[in-house]
C-alpha cells in the first residue's frame, strides 16, 4: 500500500537550470496537490490538478512554473530559470477526493 | 483571502505538563487538519475535524474544532519529549469539488525533561 511518492528527495539545480518535480498520488487518488515550503514556514498552495486538467492554479508564480498531470505517468512540477529564491521543500499531496489530503515526503530543492 | 493563525508560535514544554495550543482562521469552513512535521520529514496527519464541535483523541493528543468561533484547539496530556516537533493546522477553503489548503505557520514544540 504505498503512499504518495516523490522524486528526487533532493535536486541541487545552479541559477538558470530547470527543475523537474514528480509525485505519483496514492493508487486511486486522481486529485494532485503541491505546496510549496519556505524554511521556517507553514505550506503555500501552489496548484491542484485532476488527471489531465490544471483545476487550480492560483498559488502558481505567473512565470517559470507549470504543473501538469498526464493522463499516464506522474505528476509533473516544472521550474524553469531556477533561481536562488525557488530553493524549498516542494510538496505534493494526493487525494480520493473526499476529506484529507495525504502528503509525499517531498523534495527539497536548492539552488546554488 | 482565508487566513490561519496559529499562537504561540514557539512553546516549550515541561515533561508531565498539559498544554493547549490554538488555530484561528477567518473564514467560514468546517474542515480542519492537524499534521505534526518533524524536521527534515514529511507531514502526518494526525487530526481529521469536519463538523462544528469534532472532538478526536488520539494518544496524549485531542483536537477540536468550534466552526462558530473559527478556532480549533489541541491539548497536550502529560507532554513527553517524543511529542517535539512542528505541528501545523491546516483548513480547507473547499469551493465546490475544489478543495485547497491553508496552513497556519506552524507551533514548534520543545519538551524538555
Amino acid at each position: 500500500n504505498a503512499g504518495v511518492m516523490q522524486n528526487p528527495r533532493h535536486l541541487v539545480r545552479r541559477r538558470g537550470q530547470e527543475a523537474r518535480l514528480r509525485c505519483s498520488p496514492m493508487k486511486g487518488h486522481s486529485h494532485v496537490y503541491w505546496y510549496r515550503q519556505l524554511p521556517e514556514e507553514g505550506l503555500k498552495f501552489m496548484v491542484y490538478l485532476q488527471k489531465e486538467n490544471i483545476i487550480d492554479e492560483s498559488g502558481m508564480p505567473k512565470e517559470r512554473f507549470s504543473a501538469e498531470f498526464p493522463k499516464e505517468g506522474p505528476s509533473i512540477l516544472r521550474i524553469q530559470q531556477v533561481v536562488r529564491g525557488d530553493s524549498a521543500a516542494y510538496f505534493c499531496a494526493s487525494s480520493p477526493g473526499v476529506a484529507g489530503q495525504y502528503f509525499g515526503p517531498g523534495t527539497r530543492l536548492t539552488v546554488t | 483571502e482565508l487566513k490561519v493563525e496559529q499562537n504561540p508560535l514557539f512553546l516549550s514544554m515541561q515533561e508531565g505538563k498539559n498544554y493547549t495550543i490554538y488555530c484561528n482562521y477567518s473564514t467560514t469552513s468546517d474542515r480542519l487538519y492537524w499534521y505534526r512535521q518533524d524536521p527534515g520529514k514529511s507531514l502526518e496527519s494526525l487530526f481529521v475535524l469536519l463538523s462544528n464541535g469534532a472532538v478526536k483523541q488520539e494518544g496524549r493528543l485531542m483536537a477540536s474544532l468550534d466552526t462558530k468561533a473559527r478556532l480549533s484547539t489541541l491539548h497536550i496530556t502529560a507532554a513527553v519529549h517524543d511529542l517535539s516537533a512542528t505541528y501545523f493546522c491546516a483548513v480547507d477553503a473547499r469551493t465546490g469539488a475544489n478543495s485547497k489548503l491553508t496552513f497556519g505557520k506552524g507551533i514548534t514544540l520543545s519538551v524538555r525533561p
